[in-house]
């Protein structure tokens, strides 16, 4: 299994420009959810899935879009990057339908300029 | 509005001894708690977790303590070794809640 994947590990973006973040498991885990790090900040949830088709915006949704069409994909797609949304983005999947055990991807280090 | 707060950003921490990371939160609703340990350059990974109908749950040299009254739970790891040395945060959630709550982490450092 190669677990909770995500690319790519890098990004520099303009603002104003879109991206897609791209997420995958390949756990048949149902539940889906993107974090970014901030430093002091924590761990903060930008939008979550509990299955295909189904999504809900956590603490941070504000210039991000999720969509969930099959179990493995989760990606995150920011509409106009704005330098605000410089930061470390995380994908995370659970085997339950809640965000217990999560596992966690290696991480998009993403900077707008 | 940080629910859970972990107020010390860093901790350093002689081979061999105690480390204790604390974590608080504000929010009485919270019945499920975690750590996570987070190395550089990589994601999160889950460490521990107990439940509010405990106040203690061990496995190997970590134990989790849960003061419900006080609203503080605290991580122990005895002995602390070099492959400790990481960030670790707390994270909350409310009964079948699917959102998870974290603190701003505590970054480890074990000396030699």
């Amino acid at each position: 299994n190669a677990g909770v994947t995500q690319t790519p590990k890098f990004q520099v973006l303009k603002t104003g420009q879109s991206m897609t973040l791209q997420c995958a498991q390949d756990m048949n885990h149902e539940y889906m959810s993107w974090y970014r790090q901030d430093p002091g900040m924590g761990l903060r949830l930008i939008h979550y899935s509990v299955g295909a088709g189904i999504t809900d915006q956590g603490e941070v949704p504000n210039g991000y879009n999720v969509s969930r069409s099959t179990t493995e994909d989760f990606p995150l797609r920011l509409l106009s990057a704005a330098p605000s949304q410089t930061s470390v983005y995380f994908c995370a999947s659970s085997y339950s339908g809640v965000p217990d055990t999560q596992y966690f991807g290696p991480g998009t280090r993403l900077t707008v300029l | 509005d940080q629910q859970v707060k972990q107020n010390s950003p860093s901790l350093s921490v002689q081979e061999g001894r105690i480390s204790i990371l604390n974590c608080d939160y504000t929010n009485s609703m919270f019945d499920y708690f975690l750590w996570y340990k987070k190395y550089p350059a990589e994601g999160p990974t889950f460490l521990i977790s107990i439940s509010s109908i405990k106040d203690k749950n061990e496995d190997g040299r970590f134990t989790v303590f849960l003061n419900k009254s006080a609203k503080h739970l605290s991580l122990h790891i005895v002995p602390s070794q070099p492959g400790d040395s990481a960030v670790y945060f707390c994270a909350a959630r409310s009964g079948g809640a699917q959102k998870l709550v974290f603190g701003q982490g505590t970054r480890l450092t074990i000396n030699p």
